[in-house]
């Protein structure tokens, strides 16, 4: 599976856009962009998928470059309760191991 | 609903004691996962399970063994306790042709003193 990097924290207004980069310029044409994300110690939470086209879902976007060596999950309005930390993870449909590495801590600022 | 769960939530062992972590899921996955989770520090994959009777090392294997036996079932032992492993263990399940999510259970955590 590709490797992933994404900065350690971040933090966000209320309200306003959260926008969580990845790169993964190791991934290869079969390989998925996943983001889950982790609020305090709970069990991590799927957010949503993507191959080559953008995908949009109740919960958030994910936007993937054309040469699909990055990608961006926006939450559209952030919450005091979207305080986590968030992963982004590549890997087949098919595969049978998650690496999911340290991750984003995002903090939502009232 | 069940989804993942995983017993118990909270224990205290001593060095050199052993222990069984119990997962079980009701979502007919063929996929199942034990993770581990130090403070502060990302998840790592323990041991991982494709299929009743399959069992593969993940990153950090040492100190622990798994089976399966059932489609359900995937229980976490370990033997001689030591305080490197006090964590908080994730075991988690995953259907490759329902997309792969992997659905997560609440975890455990385990205190070794």
């Amino acid at each position: 599976d590709a490797k992933t990097t994404q900065p350690t924290s971040m933090d966000c207004a209320e309200g306003r856009a959260a926008n969580l980069p990845c790169n993964h310029s190791t991934i290869s044409g079969n390989e998925y962009v996943y983001w889950y994300r982790q609020i305090h110690s709970q069990g991590p939470q799927y957010i949503i998928h993507g191959l080559k086209n953008n995908e949009t879902n109740e919960m958030a976007s994910l936007i993937i470059t054309e040469d699909r060596k990055s990608s961006t999950l926006i939450l559209p309005h952030a919450t005091l309760r979207d305080t986590a930390v968030y992963y982004c993870i590549v890997r087949t449909k098919t595969g049978n191991q998650f690496y999911f590495g340290t991750g984003t801590s995002l903090t939502v600022i009232p | 609903n069940a989804g993942v769960t995983q017993t118990p939530k909270f224990r205290i062992l001593k060095i050199g004691q052993s222990m069984t972590l119990q997962c079980t899921q009701d979502m007919n996955h063929n996929y199942m996962y034990w993770y581990r989770q130090d403070p502060g520090m990302g998840l790592k994959l323990i041991y991982y399970s494709v299929g009743a009777g399959i069992t593969d090392k993940g990153e950090v294997p040492n100190g622990y063994n798994v089976s399966r036996s059932t489609t359900e079932d995937f229980p976490l032992r370990l033997e001689l306790a030591a305080p490197s492993q006090t964590s908080v263990y994730f075991c988690a399940s995953s259907y490759p042709s329902s997309g792969n999510t992997i659905y997560f259970g609440e975890g455990s955590w385990l205190t070794v003193v």
